[in-house]
């Protein structure tokens, strides 16, 4: 039973344009969501985060929004850049700091 | 560079065959977690030290996995009579601290350690 959902596995995007990348959860109980970025043959690197007593968190060109009663959060870059292809997880954390993660959607952003 | 290394990148064993990776976090750091991952998924958690303390085991971690963190530094994990459901990439993960770990940023990936089992 997956508790931290991706269900796009790819996802192509104009460079300019917006990518959002969505990410659904189960379990009521995460109480911090992270994105992290992955390339090939690298190890995943933390991109961005937020606490579930918030719903919008900014950096730069990303930002994560957190639905709660819908148990959805969301990934927008913007501008899109050709860097930023990836593939990108989604990860909530538990109540015993365990990271629970999606399967991860590949962004591939087109020139 | 100081950044979490793990060796070997790449590890091709025969069925039946004992395998041992090494994971060397950045030194400061006194969490280490262990994570799994199959092409399509995301890393799915094995184990966590603190310092040389084994604090937690996943279920996925069955009697012939074995991982040692001695001294509070390195660690290394052990998969006895490897199976071909065994291939999969074993990532290693470190932190400084629990009350960091909720912020995400500080913990670190290496770049995995790839196993294939024929």
């Amino acid at each position: 039973d997956q508790q931290v959902k991706q269900n796009s596995p790819s996802l192509s995007v104009q460079e300019g344009r917006i990518s959002i990348l969505n990410c659904d959860y189960t379990n009521s109980m995460f109480d911090y969501f992270l994105w992290y970025k992955k390339y090939p043959a690298e190890g995943p690197t933390f991109l961005i985060s937020i606490s579930s007593i918030k719903d919008k968190n900014e950096d730069g060109r990303f930002t994560v929004f957190l639905n709660k009663s819908a148990k959805h959060l969301s990934l927008h870059i913007v501008p899109s850049q050709p860097g930023d292809s990836a593939v990108y997880f989604c990860a909530a954390k538990d109540s015993n700091y365990q990271l629970i993660w999606g399967a991860g959607t590949k962004l591939i952003i087109k020139p | 560079d100081t950044g979490v290394s793990q060796n070997p990148r790449h590890k091709i064993t025969k069925r039946g065959q004992n395998v041992t990776f090494r994971c060397d976090p950045i030194s400061e750091h006194n969490r280490l977690y262990w994570y799994r991952q199959t092409l399509g998924q995301g890393p799915e958690f094995l184990t966590y030290f603190q310092n040389e303390a084994q604090l937690e085991k996943s279920r996925l971690l069955s009697d012939r996995f074995s991982a040692e963190r001695p001294k509070g530094s390195f660690s290394t994990l052990e998969i006895q009579r490897t199976e071909q459901g065994d291939s999969a990439m074993y990532l290693c993960a470190s932190s400084p601290q629990v009350r960091d770990f909720v912020s995400g940023n500080t913990i670190y990936f290496g770049e995995g350690s790839w196993l294939t089992v024929v």
